[in-house]
């Protein structure tokens, strides 16, 4: 695809339910990342995947929170038992991957997470 | 790890005027430096990046300059328009592979 592609846009859900946003990465991009952002607020690392390395999960804020990446290329995150300070954009990005630090990421446009 | 911050946290400038945007990072050791720009809606964009070997960087009306020592950069953006209304980050590579973003600045630009 042109770009990074995230579904639903929006979500409402109760609290106490689980959910799962999913993030399609720009083709032949090897590394992807989560990114959570409050309202009005910066961006929170949540996750990070690289090719086929274990993930950096170190920014996960409970083991409510998870994510797998499959063939290497669409990724979903899951929420479970949502709490209502869940609410957020979750911002998914990828990039082509290296070992050198000075990677373009290039972002989706969000899920819109709203937890009642 | 990684203490990234922003100054200042909104920023309102009148068309045609400058904005400059400064960025302070902790760790020494970063190489690479890029500003992403984040209109109502949609994901941030990257507008610019800067390696650690140089000092400067322009592209049309946006340049961003680099203080390694002082371990600070700033995004400067001349002759502004209504269109660079937005919010921008700057983020600096942490442990591993992910970036720690600022806190953004806000930045409106009045007709």
């Amino acid at each position: 695809g042109a770009g990074v592609s995230q579904s639903p846009s929006n979500k409402v859900t109760e609290k106490g339910k689980d959910v799962e946003l999913r993030c399609d990465p720009i083709s032949g991009h090897t590394a992807l990342y989560w990114y959570r952002q409050s309202l009005g607020q910066g961006l929170e690392f949540l996750i990070y995947f690289q090719g086929n390395s274990a993930p950096d999960k170190s920014g996960l804020p409970s083991d409510r929170f998870s994510a797998e990446r499959t063939g290497g290329s669409v990724s979903t995150l899951t929420i479970q038992r949502t709490q209502q300070e869940d609410s957020a954009v979750y911002l998914c990005a990828s990039s082509l991957g290296g070992t050198v630090r000075r990677e373009k990421l290039f972002f989706g446009s969000g899920t819109q997470l709203s937890v009642l | 790890g990684e203490n990234v911050e922003q100054h200042p946290s909104t920023l309102s400038v009148q068309e045609g005027d400058s904005a400059v945007i400064k960025c302070t990072y902790s760790d020494s050791a970063s190489n690479y430096f890029p500003w992403y720009k984040q209109e109502l809606g949609k994901g941030p964009q990257l507008i610019i990046d800067i390696r650690s070997n140089v000092g400067e960087k322009k592209d049309q009306r946006i340049a961003v300059t680099l203080n390694k020592t002082a371990k600070h950069f700033s995004l400067h953006i001349t002759e502004t328009q209504p269109e660079d209304s937005a919010v921008y980050f700057c983020a600096v590579p942490s442990y591993g592979q992910n970036f720690v973003f600022g806190p953004g600045t806000r930045l409106s630009v009045l007709p």
